[in-house]
């Protein structure tokens, strides 16, 4: 089965400080996709970052990017120069068959 | 309307009491979801709906009973619950079941509270 790993259950940073959120997945799947979603208070699952496991280039969207290391099994989100909006949860997810979420990272940022 | 939608957005309920809850998307997909988010707790997927097919019950008592006439829409009627059945209900959706290639895309929630 597979399982999704965040280690870090909350972090805290300054506005337009740099911040990087931890996820490590187990699976022997070769093919996968993973994700970062993220959760504000207003509870909506939004979409932030997607990446294919057979693709060696690390996803990139505007602020948000990813390091995978698929030797490592390790997928950490990048979110530069933070903003007050990105105060949310963050949930690492994997997807071969069934889409499985960690525990997520609580993030504040503070102004 | 865009994206996922679900009302009610919040419910109180008695254990004795009949609901239910409605999702409805408007990006034109075909699988549709329901996932259970309790507190200290990884989302658990609850079902799956492939052109309105049910293809994934995962272990989900009989007081929850899911329905899905069409692409667009999908409830998931409530009866008899416990007050540990109390959770945020996410909906999503997306184009289809193609492995793990479909992106999800998830409606705000019904945060239900059974008392």
């Amino acid at each position: 089965a597979q399982t999704v790993t965040q280690s870090q259950p909350e972090m805290s940073v300054q506005e337009a400080e740099t911040v990087t959120l931890s996820c490590t997945y187990d699976t022997s799947e070769n093919n996968y996709y993973l994700f970062w979603y993220k959760q504000p208070p207003s509870r909506q699952m939004i979409l932030v970052i997607r990446q294919e496991a057979y693709k060696q280039q690390n996803a990139t969207e505007n602020r948000f990017s990813v390091n995978f290391q698929k030797a490592a099994k390790s997928f950490s989100l990048k979110i530069s120069d933070s903003q007050l909006g990105d105060t949310a949860m963050y949930f690492c997810a994997f997807q071969a068959q069934k889409l499985v979420f960690g525990q997520g990272t609580r993030l504040t940022i503070n102004p | 309307e865009t994206g996922v939608t679900q009302t009610p957005r919040h419910l109180v309920m008695g254990m004795t009491n009949k609901k239910s809850l409605k999702c409805e998307q408007h990006l034109g997909h075909n699988a549709m979801y329901w996932y259970k988010q309790s507190a200290k707790k990884p989302l658990e997927l609850m079902f799956v709906y492939n052109f309105k097919e049910q293809t994934e019950n995962n272990s989900v008592p009989s007081r929850f009973s899911p329905e899905c006439p069409n692409s667009s829409h999908l409830f998931l009627h409530l009866h008899t619950l416990q007050p540990e059945d109390s959770a945020l209900y996410l909906c999503a959706s997306s184009q289809g079941l193609a492995g793990g290639r479909e992106t999800q895309y998830f409606g705000p929630g019904t945060r239900l509270l059974v008392l």
